[in-house]
């Protein structure tokens, strides 16, 4: 238990559906990441929060929308997903931005048929 | 940005201790290194930090040469349950120019 949670651990959607990921830190931390994680391949950072406010957009697809309400959650918004896009999604926090070690969750295996 | 590497692969056996050495050669004075914990389908979990010498915890020590060019997680006396992927990381881990590599998977054998 790393105190960040994920919801949920498994979904599986058609290429028209919405569907919604959310995060959540119980760690009083500041920063917040999205990361995907794909079969066989590293982990590849998606999208940085720092206080509520996106520091940074790795040129992720429109198709993928983040969203931060507030500091202890963290929601990934997706919509006309393609098959490729079938990965484990992985929540992460942090006290800070930058060199702070994150604390991941469990993450979402999400499948996209 | 340091760039890091390390073994793709390692075995060993319960009981042995296994050392994964990884290497970075333009690490800059301010980074520090930091070891994570990959088991399937779970996220990376934190093993240890450091910036020089040496560090210790309940799990791990950690090597780091004067130059700190290099560093050694050391994992003692290895479990079945060790069987992971080991990722070495230096730099802002806000970076997107900052992977996580491919990792070095550890395979602790019986």
């Amino acid at each position: 238990e790393t105190g960040v949670t994920q919801t949920p651990r498994h979904l599986v959607m058609g290429m028209t559906n919405k569907k919604s990921l959310k995060c959540e830190q119980h760690l009083g931390h500041n920063a917040m990441y999205w990361y995907k994680q794909s079969a066989k391949k590293p982990l590849e950072l998606m999208f940085v929060y720092s206080l509520e406010e996106r520091v940074e957009n790795n040129s992720v697809p429109s198709r993928f929308s983040p969203e931060c309400p507030n500091s202890s959650h963290l929601f990934l918004h997706l919509h006309t997903l393609q098959p490729e896009d079938s990965a484990l999604y992985l929540c992460a926090s942090s006290q800070e931005r930058g060199r702070e070690t994150q604390y991941f969750g469990p993450g979402t295996r999400l499948l996209v048929l | 940005l340091a760039k890091t590497t390390q073994p793709i692969s390692m075995d060993s056996y319960e009981g042995q201790e296994v050392n994964i050495t990884c290497s970075h050669n333009n690490i800059a004075t301010n980074d520090y290194i930091t070891w994570y914990q990959q088991f399937p389908s779970q996220g990376p979990r934190f093993i240890i930090q450091g910036y020089k010498t040496k560090v210790t915890n309940e799990v791990a020590s950690l090597f780091i040469p004067a130059d700190r060019k290099s560093s050694t997680l050391s994992l003692p006396r290895v479990s079945l349950s060790d069987t992971a992927v080991y990722y070495c990381l230096v730099g802002d881990m806000s970076d997107y120019k900052l992977s996580f590599g491919a990792g070095t998977t550890v395979t602790v054998r019986a």
